[in-house]
């Protein structure tokens, strides 16, 4: 059964830092989630992203953080200069249509020091 | 803007036993409604939803959800509770004519299944 999948599982890195996370979306869907959860807390949304674009985003979603799509199947969030506070479980995303269930990865846990 | 609440923390149940695992919502227009479910250091996985059509939906693993407009609710059951459906469950709502809106979703219920 395919399955979305990311890496790193864990990623710790300094504040201030740059982190990359990388996910591989099912391959025949065409929209894209991030979402994350600080621990203990709900579920998210971060961004939407179709059509190598960015369809919708939050007010978590600041100047800090941006997506790319830089092939046919990766889909990567990037957070510039890292906060304690983006320590969290982030989850990736995808569905074949907009109304559709979307399926979400293992999940990276970001440790920011 | 739309919202989910599951107003328990944790739901305890005795194998065997039926569960519930409640949820209500509130969207400005017609609600397309899922469940997912996380077990320990993993990802969420999708258990059901409702788009359209029957009231009444079954997912995965034997879990059943009861769409009531009337009462803004989409209830998970399931008729007999096993030890291995101990983990946290989550409701989503996302406005049915809304294009690409995002998933919003509930605090999360334990779920804890006693042999």
């Amino acid at each position: 059964e395919p399955e979305v999948t990311q890496t790193p599982s864990h990623q710790v890195t300094q504040m201030g830092q740059e982190v990359i996370l990388r996910c591989v979306p099912i391959s025949n869907h065409l929209y894209f989630y991030w979402y994350r959860q600080i621990l203990g807390q709900k579920v998210e949304f971060l961004v939407s992203f179709y059509n190598n674009e960015i369809s919708e985003k939050s007010e978590i979603f600041d100047d800090q953080f941006s997506v790319e799509r830089p092939d046919g199947s990766n889909f990567t969030l990037k957070i510039r200069s890292t906060k304690l506070e983006d320590s969290a479980m982030y989850f990736c995303a995808s569905s074949g249509d907009w109304d559709n269930e979307q399926f979400f990865g293992p999940g990276t846990r970001l440790t920011v020091l | 803007a739309q919202s989910v609440a599951q107003p328990e923390d944790q739901v305890n149940v005795a194998e065997g036993n039926p569960l519930t695992v409640k949820c209500t919502y509130s969207v400005s227009g017609n609600p397309y409604l899922f469940w997912y479910v996380q077990y320990p250091n993993r990802g969420l996985q999708f258990l059901l939803k409702y788009i359209t059509g029957d009231n009444l939906v079954k997912g995965s693993y034997g879990f059943e959800a009861e769409f009531n407009k009337s009462q803004t609710s989409f209830h998970l059951k399931k008729p007999s509770a096993l030890v291995s459906d101990s983990a946290l469950y989550f409701c989503a709502v996302r406005d049915a004519y809304s294009g690409n809106t995002p998933l919003v979703f509930g605090k999360g219920t334990r779920l804890s299944v006693i042999a």
